[in-house]
């Protein structure tokens, strides 16, 4: 069964500075996609941006990208250019393509606060 | 589309009850995914249906769970009786397959269920 883990339970970020999440996940897989939710206060599930496995580019959302380690199996968020809104939980996500199904596997989550 | 719709939004309930929570996926989807958010467990998927027929329970904590889908516009998951720790708020996400590996999941808003 894959595991996805995210060591840091908060993080803070002063408004417009860039800041960067952490996602470790243990798979046997070679394909699969990864995952970053935002869950604002209003606990909507949003979708922030996601990476296929056998892409070696970085998937990069306006202020939002990844660094995607294959080999160390790493897969952290970068958020540039901090802004107030960018205040929720962050959740980590491992999706495989090897059932019928497209469930994910979620990782605890990190509480990311902006201060202005 | 209005998204993913989940009623109530809020309930609460005295131990030994029956509750029921409801889903609507997006038209056209047909994998809808029923997961539990606790502050001890994070997010755990509970039960996915595809084309109505469930094909994975194994996240169904006990017996007290369950879940339908009688149609493709509407499931329902039913916990009786209702215990203090069934406390958490329950998502219901779908997704539709489509030709290409990528399906992105749409959460709805979530059911805040407090068992007293």
């Amino acid at each position: 069964a894959q595991t996805v883990t995210q060591s840091q339970p908060e993080m803070s970020v002063q408004e417009a500075e860039t800041v960067t999440l952490s996602c470790t996940y243990d798979t046997s897989e070679s394909d699969y996609y990864l995952f970053w939710y935002k869950q604002p206060p209003s606990r909507q599930m949003i979708l922030v941006i996601r990476q296929e496995a056998y892409k070696q580019q970085n998937a990069t959302e306006n202020r939002f990208s990844v660094n995607f380690q294959k080999a160390a199996k790493s897969f952290s968020l970068k958020i540039s250019d901090s802004q107030l809104g960018d205040a929720a939980m962050y959740f980590c996500a491992y999706r495989t393509l090897y059932n019928a199904g497209n469930m994910l596997t979620f990782g605890g989550g990190t509480r990311l606060m902006v201060k202005p | 589309d209005a998204g993913v719709i989940q009623s109530p939004r809020h309930e609460v309930t005295e131990m030994g009850q029956e509750v029921t929570l409801r889903c609507k996926p997006i038209s056209g989807h047909d994998y809808l995914f029923w997961y539990r958010q606790t502050m001890m467990r994070g997010l755990e998927l509970l039960i996915y249906f595809n084309n109505n027929v469930p094909i994975d329970d194994s996240g169904m904590p006990e017996d007290r769970f369950s879940a339908k889908m009688p149609n493709a516009s509407f499931s329902t998951l039913k916990i009786q009786p209702s215990e203090p720790r069934d406390s958490a708020v329950y998502f219901c996400a779908s997704s539709s397959h489509s030709g290409s590996s990528f399906s992105e999941q749409y959460f709805g808003p979530g059911t805040r269920l407090t068992v007293t």
